[in-house]
C-alpha cells in the first residue's frame, strides 16, 4: 500500500514570496490533515479535512495561509506571504476515521520550508 | 483542553540500556494515547498506541507503554537500547470526538551512546 506522498521535499524561497505544498494521501483516506512543525517542536494541527469540507481549521493563520482539498483526494496548502516564522516542517497525514474512535493517522516525509 | 508533556528533551542512554521516555497527559475525557518516532528528513511513524483496552501496550522495535489513569502518565520504554533506536519520539493524544487532530508533545531526542 502506498503511503502519504508529499511534495516538495524542500523548498526555500524569501519572505513575502508565495509558496504552495501539495499532498495525495493513502488512497481511500477521507480524512487528511496539515501540520506544522516548527524546529524544537511538536507538529501543530493547521487544518483537518473530511473528504472534502473543513472539519477544524480554527489554528490556521487564514490572513496568509490556504488549504483546498478539491474532490477529497489531493490536497495543496498555500503560503501568501510568507514570513520569517513560517520555517518549519509542513506534514500531511491522513487516516480512515469514517467510524471508530481510534484515529491512527500516517504521515507523509513533508516538505521543510525555508524562508530567507 | 487535551494536552501532552514530555519531561526531558534529550535523553542520552548506552547501548543495551534502558529506554525511558516519559509522557504525562491532561484530558478532560479518557483519553486515546500515542507514541510516534521520527527519524531524521523523515515523516512521523507510529509506534504504539492506548485504546482503553489494555493498559500495557506493545508497539513494534521491542517499545511497550503503560497507560496509568492515577498518574496521567504513558511512559514509553525499551529493555534494551539499539544504536538504530536514535531518533527524535513524540507522545500525542486525542479523544474521541468528531475533531480527532492529534495533540502532540514537544519531543524527546533520544540519542544512544556505544
Amino acid at each position: 500500500e502506498a503511503g502519504v506522498a508529499q511534495s516538495p521535499r524542500y523548498k526555500i524561497i524569501e519572505k513575502r514570496q508565495s509558496v504552495a505544498f501539495w499532498c495525495n494521501p493513502i488512497s481511500g483516506h477521507a480524512t487528511l490533515y496539515w501540520y506544522q512543525q516548527i524546529l524544537g517542536q511538536g507538529p501543530k494541527l493547521l487544518i483537518q479535512f473530511q473528504n472534502n469540507g473543513v472539519v477544524d481549521d480554527s489554528q490556521l493563520p487564514k490572513d496568509r495561509f490556504s488549504a483546498e482539498r478539491l474532490k477529497g483526494v489531493d490536497s495543496t496548502l498555500k503560503i501568501q506571504p510568507a514570513k520569517l516564522e513560517d520555517s518549519a516542517v509542513y506534514l500531511c497525514a491522513s487516516s480512515l476515521v469514517a467510524g471508530g474512535s481510534v484515529n491512527e493517522q500516517f504521515f507523509g516525509p513533508g516538505t521543510r520550508l525555508t524562508v530567507l | 483542553a487535551q494536552s501532552v508533556t514530555q519531561l526531558g528533551s534529550h535523553v542520552s542512554v548506552s547501548e543495551g540500556a534502558l529506554v525511558l521516555l516519559r509522557c504525562n497527559y491532561s484530558s478532560s475525557v479518557p483519553p486515546y494515547l500515542f507514541w510516534y518516532v521520527q527519524y531524521p528528513n523523515q515523516g512521523l511513524q507510529l509506534l504504539l498506541k492506548y485504546t482503553s483496552a489494555a493498559t500495557l501496550v506493545k508497539g513494534i522495535n521491542g517499545f511497550e507503554a503503560e497507560f496509568k489513569k492515577s498518574e496521567t502518565s504513558f511512559h514509553l520504554t525499551k529493555p534494551s537500547a539499539h544504536m538504530s533506536d536514535a531518533a527524535e519520539y513524540f507522545c500525542a493524544v486525542h479523544m474521541d470526538t468528531g475533531r480527532r487532530a492529534l495533540t502532540f508533545g514537544s519531543g524527546t531526542r533520544l540519542q544512544v551512546q556505544p
